[in-house]
């Protein structure tokens, strides 16, 4: 079957701008979390989405939001970007949320 | 300071040569320890997941502990292969979810 699916998966965006990406979920997976890596922090839980509601949420500022449609697609996004901004952003597919996680390949965001 | 620490943070080991991974943490309660592989580059991918009332838990040449009591997990990889090069976290699940900085394992032949 085929995987998480993220787009795109290079972006280009200067400081002020807001930014959304997409996540497409394995089908049949109900909930979808995002995530962002960096470097310096590496891994950083972002939000979860089940059923179309925001089950937990990171420690993240409110510029960062998401939502998920009834098909379980999800997207973020992200408004008046920083520079720290720039990051890998992931997102993760699973049945529940309590069981194995399918990553997807990500979406490397570079802001200027 | 991070909830989950990991060590050591970079190994080297010959192929075919056993290895362990350690994770401390603090969070608590979890409801689940999850250790992850990451190949640069790529996302992801899950090896194990464990409540806290499971001890241990296998995959392939993988086998993760889990000790509540004492706060530790550790992923034991055996006869590592070249493609077990790679960085590997440990991820706690408490009312979010608490990453490791990782462990960057490389396989020499």
């Amino acid at each position: 079957k085929a995987g998480v699916t993220q787009t795109p998966r290079y972006l280009i965006k200067t400081r002020g701008q807001q930014v959304t990406l997409s996540c497409s979920p394995i089908s049949g997976h109900r909930s979808v979390s995002w995530y962002q890596q960096t470097p310096g922090q590496g891994l950083q839980f972002l939000f979860e989405y089940f059923s179309e509601t925001q089950r937990n949420k990171g420690n993240f500022p409110g510029r960062f939001s998401g939502r998920q449609f009834s098909n379980s697609r999800s997207e973020m996004n992200v408004s008046t970007l920083e520079l720290g901004d720039s990051a890998l952003y992931l997102c993760a597919s699973s049945f529940t949320g309590m069981d194995t996680q399918y990553f997807g390949p990500g979406t490397r965001l570079t802001v200027l | 300071k991070n909830q989950v620490e990991q060590s050591p943070q970079s190994l080297i080991i010959l192929e075919g040569k056993n290895c362990t991974l350690q994770c401390n943490y603090t969070v608590s309660p979890f409801s689940n320890l999850r250790w992850y592989k990451q190949d640069t580059g790529r996302g992801p991918v899950s090896l194990t997941i464990m409540t806290f009332s499971e001890n241990t838990k296998s995959n392939g040449r993988y086998t993760a502990t889990l000790d509540a009591d004492t706060k530790q997990s550790s992923l034991h990889i055996t006869a590592s292969q070249l493609s077990d090069s790679a960085s590997y976290i440990c991820v706690v699940s408490a009312v979010d979810m608490r990453f490791g900085a990782g462990t960057r394992l490389t396989v020499k032949p």
